[in-house]
C-alpha cells in the first residue's frame, strides 16, 4: 500500500517565522503535488514536481522533490497570516487512472 | 483556467432521506471525476472514481449501494447519499480530470457540506 506521511500535522507559528512541511514515502512517485485548502473550500493546487531533485519557488514558498522521488518538502519563508490553512501533499498512484493519494495534511496557523 | 463547481454548497437533510450532490466541469470535458470525503481538519479520503459512461469504481470500505455515483455526461457527475444517517455528515469534494490534459491535472470543486439531522 502506498502511503504519504506528512509532518507535522499541526503547526502554530508567529508571523514572520519560517517553517518546513515534509511529505515522505517509501514508494517512488512519478510526480507529487502540493495543495492548500481553506476551511469550507476545495483544495487549490500550488505546484506539481516531476523531476527528482527539482526545486520550484512560488513567491515565499519553496518546494523540493527528493532525488529519489520518494519525498518532498514545502518551505515557507516569513509566514503571513494569509498562509493559514491546510496544506496537503498528494501523489499519483501510478495506475494511470489519475487517482491521487493524499498525505494526512498539515494545519498551519500563522498568528499576527 | 479549469473550473469545477458543486451544487449545493451546503445541504441539511433528515435521517433516512436521500440527497444528491452535483459536480460539474464548467469549461472543459472530464472523462474521469473523483469523489472524496473529508472530516474536519483531516485529509481527503477517496471514495470512488467516476468514469463517463461506465460504472464507478469504489474504494475499499465504501458502500456502493449507499453512495450512488452517476457520470452521465462529460461535464456532470452526481453523488447520491441514500438513506442518510448522521454519520454521513461530512464535507464531500469532487475533482475532475480533463480529456485533453494530462492525468497530472486534477481540478477540485469547492465542496459540499452535508449535515444529516
Amino acid at each position: 500500500t502506498q502511503l504519504l506521511e506528512q509532518s507535522p500535522q499541526f503547526l502554530s507559528i508567529q508571523e514572520g517565522e519560517n517553517l518546513t512541511v515534509y511529505c515522505n514515502s517509501s514508494s517512488v512517485f512519478s510526480s507529487l503535488q502540493w495543495y492548500r485548502q481553506e476551511p469550507g473550500e476545495g483544495p487549490v493546487l500550488l505546484v506539481t514536481v516531476v523531476t527528482g531533485g527539482e526545486v520550484k519557488k512560488l513567491k515565499r514558498l519553496t518546494f523540493q522533490f527528493g532525488d529519489a522521488r520518494k519525498d518532498s518538502s514545502l518551505h515557507i519563508t516569513a509566514a503571513q497570516p494569509g498562509d493559514t490553512g491546510l496544506y496537503l501533499c498528494a501523489a499519483h498512484t501510478g495506475s494511470n487512472t489519475g487517482k491521487l493519494i493524499f498525505g494526512q495534511g498539515t494545519t498551519l496557523q500563522v498568528k499576527p | 483556467g479549469a473550473v469545477v463547481s458543486q451544487h449545493p454548497s451546503r445541504v441539511i437533510c433528515k435521517s433516512g432521506t436521500s440527497v444528491k450532490i452535483e459536480c460539474r466541469s464548467l469549461d472543459f470535458q472530464a472523462t474521469t471525476m473523483f469523489w472524496y470525503r473529508q472530516f474536519p481538519k483531516k485529509s481527503l479520503m477517496l471514495m470512488a472514481t467516476s468514469n463517463e459512461g461506465s460504472k464507478a469504481t469504489y474504494e475499499q470500505g465504501v458502500e456502493k449501494d449507499k453512495f450512488l455515483i452517476n457520470h452521465a455526461s462529460l461535464t456532470l457527475s452526481t453523488l447520491t447519499v441514500t438513506s442518510a444517517h448522521p454519520e454521513d455528515s461530512s464535507f464531500y469534494i469532487c475533482s475532475a480530470v480533463g480529456t485533453s490534459g494530462s492525468l497530472y491535472e486534477q481540478y477540485f470543486g469547492p465542496g459540499t457540506r452535508l449535515t444529516v439531522t
